[in-house]
């Protein structure tokens, strides 16, 4: 695609449950990023993609976090039994097709844990 | 881990030139100096990047000093849809293998009419 798609734009969850967030990055690029934003914070670094191996999960907080990527393309980041703390923007990039090194972004998916 | 400092916050008056200092002492030779911007509510987005030369584009200039421990990001002409969290990034860039990105947590610009 010309950008980067992220859903959903907004998911609300009960405490316990789990959730997928997907991202759709820009055609033709390997790499992919994820990061979350918490209510007044930073971002922080979850997880790297190049292609469909991920050399860096460095920044997964829990092991009630996980992300795969299949085809080089489309990635999905999964919680499990999500807590009030994970509610966050997570947000997805992938680098342009010029290959200058600057990463686009998308919209984010906003998560609440009730 | 984030590898620049850069004030909490500034503000400029609309029409005025916005000027925001970012210090990386620590850069490496391979490592470019790249900015990116957060509007509320939006996902960051790529303003500008350089090595060593100062760098210009439609959204700003990028000044790097000479010994590349500093650099300073130039709207020269702000307006309040410039107001955002304005963010400062080493890293090793063009051509090869990407890794994490060190966001910090970046100057907040408000720029008041």
């Amino acid at each position: 695609g010309a950008g980067v798609s992220q859903s959903p734009s907004n998911k609300v969850t009960e405490k316990g449950k789990d959730v997928e967030l997907r991202c759709d990055p820009i055609s033709g690029h390997t790499a992919l990023y994820w990061y979350r934003q918490s209510l007044g914070q930073g971002l922080e670094f979850l997880i790297y993609f190049q292609g469909n191996s991920a050399p860096d999960k460095s920044g997964l907080p829990s092991d009630r976090f996980s992300a795969e990527r299949t085809g080089g393309s489309v990635s999905t980041l999964t919680i499990q039994r999500t807590q009030q703390e994970d509610s966050a923007v997570y947000l997805c990039a992938s680098p342009g097709l010029t290959n200058t090194g600057e990463l686009f972004f998308g919209e984010g998916s906003r998560l609440t844990v009730l | 881990d984030a590898k620049t400092t850069q004030p909490p916050s500034m503000d400029c008056a609309e029409g005025r030139a916005a000027n925001l200092p970012c210090n990386h002492s620590t850069i490496s030779g391979n490592e470019y100096v790249y900015w990116y911007r957060q509007i509320h509510s939006q996902g960051p987005q790529y303003i500008i990047h350089g090595l060593k030369n100062n760098e210009t584009n439609e959204m700003a200039s990028l000044i790097i000093t000479e010994d590349r421990k500093s650099s300073t990001l130039i709207l020269p002409h702000a307006t309040l849809r410039d107001t955002a969290v304005y963010y400062c990034i080493v890293r090793v860039g063009v051509g090869s293998t990407l890794g994490r990105l060190y966001f910090g947590r970046g100057t907040q610009l408000t720029v008041w009419p």
